[in-house]
């Protein structure tokens, strides 16, 4: 089964507005952290935020912000006042803390994001 | 200073030959990563180890090993290359084992084509 869903291959958006790229996931751990990455064409993986499973606030890291629905498995990325330097491949994360397979990180298919201007 | 840092960046090679990727990181970290990104963009892991000791093999073919001489290295060698083989390969490193929190850090990817 899908560990990591991320429904929109691709969006876009108007330079200065904001976007929301959604991610689901599916786990039966109660200990977990959702990670987003973006890549962007020249292809390096760049950590851009991170919420774990008991953190009672939101995260957010300046324009970026995770909109995080527990009960809805949903780990959604809001990116405010886009850029054009937002357009990339952004991908959801998820690391599991006590099931099998030690400590890696599954990632989504990703969702392209395209800033026009 | 790179944090992670594989070469080569680039690998063109013909099937059937052997090659090696080389992976370095220098933030004291005790967990590396071996993924691999196909060609629709999808990454999925292949190898983690923990202070040189292997914790993760994703079902890959036993033509690709894994080497970590120190928890600062880990190599991916790979025998009796394929044309499905094509595809770009990152190392990433983390922090610790099960620490949820800590983000893994990425190489800049080796693109290797198997012609």
């Amino acid at each position: 089964a899908q560990k990591i869903t991320q429904t929109q291959p691709g969006m876009f958006v108007q330079e200065k507005e904001a976007v929301t790229l959604d991610c689901t996931y599916d786990t039966s751990d109660p200990s977990y952290g959702l990670f987003w990455y973006k890549q962007p064409s020249s292809g390096e993986m760049i950590f851009l935020i991170y919420q774990g499973s008991y953190d009672q606030q939101n995260a957010t890291e300046g324009r970026y912000s995770l909109n995080f629905q527990k009960a809805r498995k949903s780990a959604n990325l809001v990116i405010s006042a886009s850029q054009l330097g937002d357009s990339a491949m952004y991908f959801c994360a998820m690391r599991e803390g006590y099931s099998g397979g030690g400590n890696k990180l599954v990632f989504g298919a990703g969702t392209i994001l395209r800033v026009k201007s | 200073d790179t944090a992670v840092s594989q070469t080569p960046k680039y690998l063109v090679t013909q099937m059937g030959n052997d090659k090696s990727i080389k992976c370095e990181q220098n933030l004291g970290h005790d967990t590396m990563y071996w993924y691999k990104q196909d060609s629709k963009k999808f990454l999925k892991i292949m190898f983690s180890y923990n202070n040189k000791e292997l914790i993760i093999n994703e079902t890959v073919p036993n033509r690709f090993s894994p080497k970590s001489p120190d928890k600062a290295h880990l190599n991916l060698h790979i025998n009796s290359l394929e044309l499905g083989d094509s595809a770009v390969y990152f190392c990433a490193s983390s922090q610790a084992e099960r620490k949820m929190n800590t983000e893994a850090f990425f190489g800049q990817g080796t693109r290797l084509t198997v012609v």
